[in-house]
């Protein structure tokens, strides 16, 4: 089983649509969960970072944590052709771990 | 220049050459990052570096070699590649403090590398 699974899409959506991204990873030493967003040819750029269950927002995006279950998301609210881009979740034990990504869910928002 | 940066963002090397990839980062970090970036697969964590001592290196081939000089510089020397090497190599860092990582990484955009 791999640590994080990630459905790499595509997933097409119309502008102005609700997204829902979503990883579930099998470890649960996992404490810290991170998304991550990368446009064609450049590196990822941290998104959303948190530690506990439950929500976290800044603007548009809200990011959802549920240990018992082991699953993160990531929603997008009118979501606009510049959040066209892979989203990564990314998840840590902390420490001296690196990350551990998911494969990535690439996105495309239709004008 | 702001953040972290790498050099060169795209190499062409045959498999007997020896090439440097150089990361450099302006964020007063003290952990910096090596991971790899191949088509269809997720990002895999290489080596760790934490103020110059490499931490874990994550069962990477002898034939990637890294340095770090001091806490904003890290290097990957690469020698004698296989095709299947060719991937997006990009570097990170975080803040470290009292021996433990901030688990916020901060990514420069990637060297493209192509191994013929």
């Amino acid at each position: 089983q791999k640590e994080v699974e990630q459905d790499p899409g595509p997933l097409s959506v119309p502008e102005g649509a609700i997204v829902s991204l979503n990883c579930t990873y099998s470890n649960s030493a996992f404490q810290y969960f991170m998304w991550y967003r990368q446009y064609s040819r450049k590196g990822p750029e941290l998104l959303m970072y948190t530690y506990s269950s439950g929500n976290k927002e800044d603007g548009r995006f809200t990011a959802q944590v549920d240990k018992s279950s082991k699953y993160i998301s990531l929603f997008i609210r009118d979501s606009q052709p510049s959040d066209s881009a892979t989203y990564l979740c990314a998840i840590t034990r902390g420490g001296a771990d690196g990350l551990t990504f998911g494969k990535g869910t690439h996105l495309i928002i239709q004008p | 220049e702001t953040g972290v940066t790498q050099t060169p963002r795209h190499l062409v090397m045959g498999m007997t050459n020896k090439k440097s990839l150089k990361c450099e980062q302006h964020l007063g970090h003290n952990a910096m990052y090596w991971y790899k970036q191949s088509a269809k697969k997720p990002l895999e964590l290489m080596f760790v570096y934490n103020f110059k001592e490499q931490t874990e290196n994550n069962s990477v081939p002898s034939r990637f070699s890294p340095e770090c000089p001091n806490s904003s510089h890290l290097f990957l020397h690469l020698h004698t590649l296989q095709p299947e090497d060719s991937a997006l190599y990009l570097c990170a860092s975080s803040h470290d403090s009292d021996g433990r990582y901030s688990e916020t990484q901060y990514f420069g955009p990637g060297t493209r590398l192509l191994v013929l």
